[in-house]
């Protein structure tokens, strides 16, 4: 069974970071494309970033060099660090299994909170 | 690429028919095209890819269809558990920010 279980999300200030996981079962992280998508408080969903099987890796506008994404083949878990976080980063943010052109499956989300 | 989904909320009776818009603001190849529905609480769910390919487990009244700039999605006859925020997505691969979504439409049943 494909289950991808993100955690990591929390409150923190601006200007902090923070590091998200997402522990995958049922399929391989280093074969496949995969993604982090965040969702706002108003409903907009916003891919945030993706991590090719080979090692290549691509940004939104809106977060490039402050975010950095990785895994771990090892533990099959894909990482999202998040630095610089500031008030617009707040969102729930899903890792997502692409299948390049679009997202077949997602977990179920981890909130991060920026705010004094 | 934009994706601009219209109505933003659409309310009809069960067994209804309901047709929801998608224009990008470029051409989209039908390839690069999906559709997704999310409940509450719950993360999105690939409905459509390829502009009119179900996924699997999905119903087939849901259907998509378009090409260029006009997509839609259609659910032929509305269910009670067909209440959800429905997305549509490009891929451009051309682009380093290369997925994009709408900002989605509500479907209430009355």
């Amino acid at each position: 069974e494909v289950q991808l279980v993100e955690s990591g999300g929390d409150l923190v200030q601006p200007g902090g970071s923070l590091r998200l996981s997402c522990i995958v079962s049922g399929f391989p992280v280093r074969t496949n494309y995969m993604s982090w998508v965040r969702q706002f408080p108003g409903q907009g969903l916003e891919w945030v970033s993706v991590l090719y099987s080979g090692g290549r890796t691509f940004y939104a506008d809106s977060v490039k060099g402050r975010f950095t994404i990785s895994r771990d083949d090892s533990a099959n878990t894909l990482y999202l660090q998040m630095n610089s976080l500031r008030a617009e980063d707040t969102a729930v943010y899903y890792c997502a299994k692409n299948n390049l052109p679009y997202f077949d499956q997602w977990g179920q989300g981890t909130l991060v909170t920026v705010s004094s | 690429i934009v994706l601009t989904q219209s109505p933003g909320t659409l309310s009809l009776s069960p067994g209804e028919r309901a047709t929801l818009s998608c224009t990008t603001s470029q051409t989209v190849s039908n390839t690069y095209l999906a559709w997704y529905q999310q409940k509450p609480g719950q993360p999105p769910r690939l409905l459509i890819y390829g502009a009119s390919s179900r996924a699997p487990g999905i119903p087939d009244r849901f259907s998509g269809s378009g090409f260029g700039t006009d997509f839609s999605l259609t659910i032929s006859r509305l269910e009670p558990e067909d209440c959800a925020v429905y997305y549509c997505q490009q891929y451009d691969d051309y682009d380093d920010s290369r997925w994009t979504f709408g900002q989605g439409t509500k479907v209430e049943i009355k």
